[in-house]
């Protein structure tokens, strides 16, 4: 199993409409977790953070969920600037961060 | 808002040669990162570096790469004889602590070797 698996998509979504994609990670004594996005030949550039309560960033949620080992992203409303590539972060246990490769998200008009 | 710098924006280099990244973190950050990016392809973890020493290292950080914190502001990476594997983007990055402290990127320096 990898470390930290993402679905590569694309996923294509309407203006306007909801997307959720989710990571799986293998390490359970991870603590850290974060979703960053990156657009194309740019620098990864950090999304929020995951905590363990969930939490909320305007459009954008993020979920944990420990006992199977995934976290999750929804993004409500979505707009053509949210077109990008969505990394999903994990620690292991040595604080060292493993990176997921990527959800692609085509927003179309 | 603080952010971190890294210079050059782009290096084109000759196989073989030596090539040396520079980042300034950001001010009050106490650990920095390497990370490099191969075209189309995830984010790879190097090197960590906190209080003027390697705290971590990859399979990637072979004898080839070296980092150092030379004075109080820049972070560098040096690849010695460089291959052209080598060519990807890295990108510097630092954050105030570790664990759920997140990490801040710099715009990457796209390493060409030719």
């Amino acid at each position: 199993r990898k470390e930290v698996e993402q679905d590569p998509g694309p996923f294509n979504v309407p203006e306007g409409a909801t997307v959720a994609f989710n990571c799986t990670y293998s390490n359970s004594a991870s603590q850290s977790f974060f979703w960053y996005r990156q657009d194309c030949r740019k620098e990864p550039k950090l999304l929020m953070s995951v905590y363990s309560s969930g939490n909320e960033d305007g459009r954008f949620t993020a979920q944990l969920n420990r006992a199977s080992q995934y976290i999750s992203l929804l993004i409500r409303d979505s707009k053509l600037s949210d077109s990008a590539t969505y990394l999903c972060v994990v620690n292991k246990a040595n604080y060292q961060l493993i990176w997921g490769a990527g959800t692609k998200l085509i927003i179309k008009p | 808002e603080p952010e971190v710098t890294q210079t050059p924006s782009h290096q084109v280099t000759q196989m073989g040669q030596e090539v040396i990244l520079r980042c300034v973190p950001i001010s009050n950050h106490l650990y920095f990162y390497w990370y490099r990016q191969i075209l189309g392809q995830k984010v790879e973890f190097l090197v960590s570096f906190y209080n003027n020493e390697i705290s971590e290292k990859s399979e990637i950080f072979d004898d080839q790469f070296s980092v150092e914190r030379p004075d109080g502001s820049n972070f560098t990476l040096k690849i010695r004889s460089t291959k052209l594997e080598d060519s990807a983007m890295y990108f510097c990055a630092s954050s105030a602590g570790q664990g759920r402290q997140p990490q801040h990127f710099g715009d990457g320096t796209r390493l060409s070797i030719l």
